[in-house]
C-alpha cells in the first residue's frame, strides 16, 4: 500500500495567496522529500527533510515534519502562476536492504491569476 | 546539458509488440531507477540499479527487463506489450542508493493500442 498520502487532492487559489499541502505516512522514516511535477514533465526535487528535523525552508517553500503524527506539510508563500503543478511527498522504505522512495498520489495545485 | 534523458518521449504501439526505452544520466550518479506513473498520477518504482547491479525489483511482470550496460545508462525492454502497460515511464538517478534526492528524466508516454 502507499506510504504517503497527500491532502487535499486538488487545491485552487489566487495568485499571491499561500498554499498548504499535507502528507501523511504510515511507517517510520529516515527522511521525507517533496517533489513538483509540471504537466507533461518529470518530477523535480524541492526539499528533503530528515526525521530529526522539524522545519526546513527553501526560498518561498517551508516544510514541516511531525514524526509523532507521521505527517508533513508543504507551504508555498506568495504563490505565482508558475507554481501551478502537482506536488508529491515521498518517504523512504526498506526493500531487502535497499532503500526506495514511495510516493503519494500528489496534490494538484492551480494558481489563478 | 540534460541531466537525465530518455528516448523516445512518446511511444505508440500495438498489443503484443516488443519495445525499448533508453535512459542516460550525465550526473555521475551510482544509482538509477525506473518508475511507472499511471493515469491517476500514482508513481511507483519498478526497478533500481546501483553500479549496474539490480537492487530493487518490485514485483514487475517478467515481460519487463531492465538492462544497465554501465552506471550511466539504464534501459527498459518490454516484451508482449499489453493494454495495461500504457502509462508514463520515468527514469531517475541519485547520488547513492537510498536516502538522497532523485533526479528525474522527462518521461516516456507509452500508449498500447
Amino acid at each position: 500500500s502507499q506510504q504517503g498520502e497527500e491532502d487535499p487532492q486538488a487545491l485552487s487559489i489566487q495568485e499571491g495567496e499561500n498554499a498548504t499541502m499535507n502528507c501523511s505516512y504510515k511507517t517510520s522514516i529516515n527522511n521525507l522529500q517533496w517533489y513538483r511535477q509540471n504537466s507533461g514533465r518529470g518530477l523535480v526535487h524541492l526539499i528533503l527533510i530528515r526525521s530529526n528535523e522539524r522545519e526546513k525552508h527553501s526560498g518561498r517553500l517551508r516544510v514541516t515534519l511531525d514524526t509523532s503524527k507521521k505527517s508533513s506539510s508543504l507551504l508555498i508563500t506568495a504563490s505565482r502562476a508558475a507554481d501551478t503543478a502537482s506536488y508529491f511527498c515521498a518517504t523512504d522504505a526498506s526493500v531487502g536492504g535497499a532503500q526506495k522512495l514511495v510516493f503519494g498520489q500528489g496534490t494538484r495545485l492551480t494558481i489563478n491569476p | 546539458d540534460t541531466a537525465v534523458s530518455q528516448t523516445p518521449k512518446y511511444l505508440v504501439t500495438q498489443m503484443g509488440n516488443d519495445k525499448s526505452i533508453k535512459c542516460e544520466q550525465n550526473l555521475g550518479h551510482d544509482t538509477m531507477y525506473w518508475y511507472k506513473q499511471d493515469s491517476k498520477k500514482f508513481l511507483k518504482i519498478m526497478f533500481s540499479y546501483n553500479n549496474k547491479e539490480l537492487i530493487i525489483n518490485e514485483t514487475v511482470p517478467n515481460r519487463f527487463s531492465p538492462k544497465s550496460p554501465d552506471k550511466a545508462h539504464l534501459n527498459l525492454h518490454i516484451n508482449s506489450l499489453e493494454l495495461g502497460d500504457s502509462a508514463v515511464y520515468f527514469c531517475a538517478s541519485s547520488r547513492l542508493r537510498g536516502l538522497y534526492e532523485q533526479y528525474f528524466g522527462p518521461g516516456t508516454r507509452l500508449t498500447v493500442t
